[in-house]
């Protein structure tokens, strides 16, 4: 199993630009993640799917929008790139049923968004 | 407000020394409280995960404690080696929101030989 695969890894924008951030996973899932790191902060939640055909908003949406497109996969679009999107991106996955992992949530490898 | 506090921010330490690490938190009500590795440029990873009835947990080298009355935990390493090398997240949940996992901002732990 890949568990939880990013694309890209690395992606430099111009402010105004769009983009997509792809996200997948292999475990069957049903609720996946989507995270931005930033230097002396915690991961903050950006969006959230707890099923698929479900989506809702964390503690920082604007700026951003997701789609679950299947069960496997879970994209982030920014429509107009700024330099305050400068950041990593992490996408996670978890099963909620699932009393043996209680929840944990699988991380994948990032993306690093340079927003110029 | 719910938060999750850690220290120190950073720590360099030698090569086969211990360390530990704290976690405090304001988190209510508390579901579980979960310890994460992060390498450099990787994603987190779980190494322990504590509910509220347990107050120690191992996994290899690593040990977590939980006092959930004064609502502390600690991640003990013990000899560590220069693996060890990785930013440590504590994660508390609640019981109840959608939204329910609150994040630490991370120790940075440096093993230098």
């Amino acid at each position: 199993n890949a568990g939880v695969t990013q694309t890209p890894k690395f992606q430099v924008l111009k402010t105004g630009q769009s983009m997509t951030l792809q996200c997948a996973q292999d475990m069957n899932h049903n609720s996946m993640y989507w995270y931005r790191q930033d230097p002396g902060m915690g991961l903050r939640l950006i969006y959230y799917s707890a099923s698929e055909g479900t989506t809702d908003k964390g503690e920082v949406p604007n700026g951003y929008n997701v789609s679950r497109l299947n069960k496997r996969e879970f994209s982030l679009r920014l429509e107009s790139a700024a330099p305050s999107q400068t950041s990593v991106y992490f996408c996670a996955s978890s099963n909620v049923r699932d009393r043996r992992t209680k929840n944990e949530q699988f991380f994948g490898p990032g993306t690093r968004l340079t927003v110029l | 407000k719910n938060q999750v506090e850690q220290s120190p921010q950073s720590l360099i330490i030698l090569e086969g020394k211990n360390c530990t690490l704290q976690c405090n938190y304001t988190v209510s009500p508390f579901s579980n409280l979960r310890w994460y590795k992060q390498d450099t440029g990787r994603g987190p990873v779980s190494l322990t995960i504590m509910t509220f009835s347990e107050n120690t947990k191992s996994n290899g080298r690593y040990t977590a404690t939980l006092d959930a009355d004064t609502k502390q935990s600690s991640l003990h390493i013990t000899a560590s080696q220069l693996s060890d090398s990785a930013s440590y997240i504590c994660v508390v949940r609640t019981q109840t929101g959608a939204n329910n996992l609150f994040f630490g901002t991370g120790t940075r732990l440096t093993v230098i030989p």
